[in-house]
């Protein structure tokens, strides 16, 4: 595809429910990065992955969050047993690496995740 | 601790005008700076990259400053249009690791 596919671009829950969110980076891009951003604020860094390396979970909340990426390519990220502080826009970046490293990160649409 | 701050007030200014946004940070060592805009409901789109060895980077209407001194960036928008209107993010890239903080936003307001 052309860009960075985020799915489903809506879930509503319950509390105590898993949630699974999907992304399809951009084909080719080594660097895959999950942020949350809430209702107004910035984006909060959660995961990064990047080729074959252990991946930078530095970002996750709790140890309710995961995250995976298979093939290098797609990756999942699963909320187990939801809150609703949970509730949130969770966005998706890839980005490829340049000579001089990183550079620009291309963002999903999101996926707006409400936890009733 | 590290912080990267925006002002999280809305900036409200004329069409026509310039609109100056500003990024600063403390505790930082960055590598570079990058500005991103944000639609409601979309992903952030990066717009400018400035690295800590440049003082000025230009795109059409688009200008970013970095002042490593000051630990501050700008980001000037001339001739400014209502299309304009959208929150801007900054971002830096620390010297070390990989990740790329992003602050809060600031949200412009170009009225007609």
């Amino acid at each position: 595809g052309a860009g960075v596919s985020q799915s489903p671009s809506n879930k509503v829950t319950e509390k105590g429910k898993d949630v699974e969110l999907r992304c399809d980076p951009i084909s080719g891009h080594t660097a895959l990065y999950w942020y949350r951003q809430s209702l107004g604020q910035g984006l909060e860094f959660l995961i990064y992955f990047q080729g074959n390396s252990a991946p930078d979970k530095s970002g996750l909340p709790s140890d309710r969050f995961s995250a995976e990426r298979t093939g290098g390519s797609v990756s999942t990220l699963t909320i187990q047993r939801t809150q609703q502080e949970d509730s949130a826009v969770y966005l998706c970046a890839s980005t490829s690496l340049s000579g001089s490293g990183y550079n620009e990160q291309f963002f999903g649409p999101g996926t707006r995740l409400t936890v009733l | 601790s590290q912080k990267i701050e925006q002002n999280s007030e809305a900036l409200n200014i004329q069409e026509g005008k310039t609109a100056t946004l500003t990024c600063n940070y403390t505790n930082y060592s960055p590598a570079y700076l990058q500005w991103y805009r944000q639609d409601p409901g979309r992903g952030p789109v990066f717009l400018l990259l400035i690295r800590e060895n440049e003082k000025e980077k230009r795109k059409e209407r688009l200008k970013v400053t970095f002042d490593t001194t000051l630990k501050q960036s700008l980001f000037h928008i001339t001739a400014s249009q209502p299309a304009d209107s959208a929150t801007y993010l900054c971002a830096l890239k620390n010297n070390a690791g990989n990740m790329l903080t992003f602050g809060g936003g600031t949200r412009l307001m170009v009225k007609p």
